[in-house]
């Protein structure tokens, strides 16, 4: 069964700072999602990573994957409030087409 | 172009109660995924439905059920409500099963 790890799962960053969330997954995927999820809506699409050593950037957040760790990473440099908001990791395995979701990194910057 | 569309937003129910939501995906997306957030079990997946056919299933009782229509449209129905169900319902919407998914605005069912 696949397994999904996020973290940390609570951070709160000053403004203007940088930070890394990390994913670990626990079988072989060639597909990793990152969303965004605001206090009560649904989930927005950042990022999607689809091979070894992809990265991927926009604004002040950078995703890479690294497949053979089974790791993704998403970047945040020079956070700012706009930035608030839970983010979730979700990796399809291989020949799969389920997303099976981390357990979300609550990310709160402040002034 | 719209995007995928849930209805209803919210709803409240009695426990033993049957609901059935409703998801319409983007225009010309096949496959209807649908999952379900609480604060305890996280995203958890219920099932994807493409071309009218369940192609996976998570893991969660017979009371949990869906179909997907001609259009594309699906619906989930869920009998015999627990006070456990209570959740954010969101649906995801595809072209295919392998390609990026986009999420509606959810449905957030309370069972009292």
């Amino acid at each position: 069964e696949l397994k999904v790890e996020q973290n940390p799962l609570f951070l709160s960053m000053q403004e203007g700072k940088n930070y890394t969330i990390y994913c670990n997954y626990s079988t072989t995927s060639d597909r990793l999602y990152w969303y965004r999820q605001d206090p009560g809506k649904s989930l927005e699409s950042l990022f999607v990573l689809l091979s070894n050593g992809a990265v991927k950037q926009e604004g002040r957040l950078m995703a890479s994957l690294d497949t053979k760790a089974r790791l993704s990473t998403l970047h945040i440099t020079a956070a700012v409030h706009d930035l608030s908001a839970t983010y979730f990791c979700a990796v399809v395995e291989t020949s799969g087409s389920r997303l099976t979701f981390g357990e979300g990194t609550q990310l709160t910057v402040n002034p | 172009k719209a995007g995928v569309t849930q209805t209803p937003r919210y709803l409240i129910k009695t426990r033993g109660q049957q609901v059935t939501l409703s998801c319409s995906p983007i225009s010309g997306h096949r496959s209807v995924s649908w999952y379900q957030q609480t604060p305890g079990q996280g995203l958890q997946f219920l099932f994807e439905y493409f071309s009218e056919t369940q192609r996976n299933k998570g893991n969660f009782p017979g009371r949990f059920s869906g179909r997907q229509f001609s259009n594309s449209r699906s619906e989930m129905n869920v009998s015999t409500l627990e006070l456990g169900d209570s959740a954010l319902y969101l649906c995801a919407s595809r072209p295919t099963s392998n390609t990026e998914a986009f999420f509606g605005q959810g449905t957030r069912l309370t069972v009292v």
